[in-house]
């Protein structure tokens, strides 16, 4: 059974940074392509990056582009979002998921149950 | 970018009622398309890929069809439990893009 346990959310103020973590089980890690997703409080959903089965390929949604990482660690079955520079428009549930294949195009058939971001002074 | 348009962004129906909901992609994505049912406070449910590809334990209740730009989710004989918001989302190209959502309220 994939289980996908994220971690790390929280309060910061605005200019803080935080770092997500996602603890995945039950699957082949490195052959998935995993992602973050994120719901403002009453908002739709909103694609914030991905990164390979490999772990060469990052792509970013341009809201985020240039203040969030997302990394990989095979060993420890983890996948990592550093998110620096956060603003109030940044607070959000954030998702970790597992997308359907190796590559970063890929929909997500497994998803954690969320961290809470809260950006606020 | 890729932008995805879903119709309409809410819906009041009753049980047993069918409902349509659709998708329209900025521009040819094939069938690069996914349906996700979101209950408030839970995760999303991945329902269908591939455009019309029914994941396993899906209801067959649920169907979608479409490719290139115009997609759509139908909810045959709608049951208590599908009472959510719908999204579609393409894997095309990345940026990743999700459709703004469809909520299915009781009528």
């Amino acid at each position: 059974e994939v289980q996908l346990l994220e971690s790390g959310g929280g309060l910061v103020q605005p200019g803080g940074s935080l770092r997500l973590s996602c603890a995945a089980s039950g699957f082949i890690f490195s052959s998935y392509a995993m992602t973050w997703v994120r719901q403002a409080p009453g908002k739709g959903l909103e694609w914030v990056s991905v990164i390979g089965g490999s772990g060469g390929s990052t792509y970013y949604a341009d809201s985020v582009k240039g203040r969030f990482t997302i990394s990989r660690d095979t060993s420890k079955h983890t996948v990592y979002l550093q998110m620096n520079s956060l603003r109030a428009e940044d607070t959000a549930t954030y998702y970790c998921a597992k997308g359907g294949g190796l590559t970063p195009s890929n929909w997500f058939d497994s998803w954690g149950q969320g961290t809470l971001v809260t950006v606020s002074s | 970018d890729i932008q995805m348009t879903q119709s309409p962004s809410s819906v009041s129906a009753s049980v047993g009622d069918r409902v349509t909901i659709t998708c329209r992609a900025s521009q040819d994505i094939s069938i690069w398309l996914a349906w996700y049912q979101q209950k408030p406070g839970i995760a999303p449910k991945l329902l269908i890929t591939s455009a019309s590809s029914l994941q396993t334990g899906v209801p067959s209740r649920f169907s979608g069809s479409g490719s290139a730009t115009d997609f759509t989710l139908t909810i045959n004989s709608l049951q208590p439990e599908d009472f959510a918001t719908y999204y579609c989302q393409q894997a095309n190209s990345v940026p990743l893009t999700f459709g703004g959502g469809t909520k299915v309220e009781i009528k």
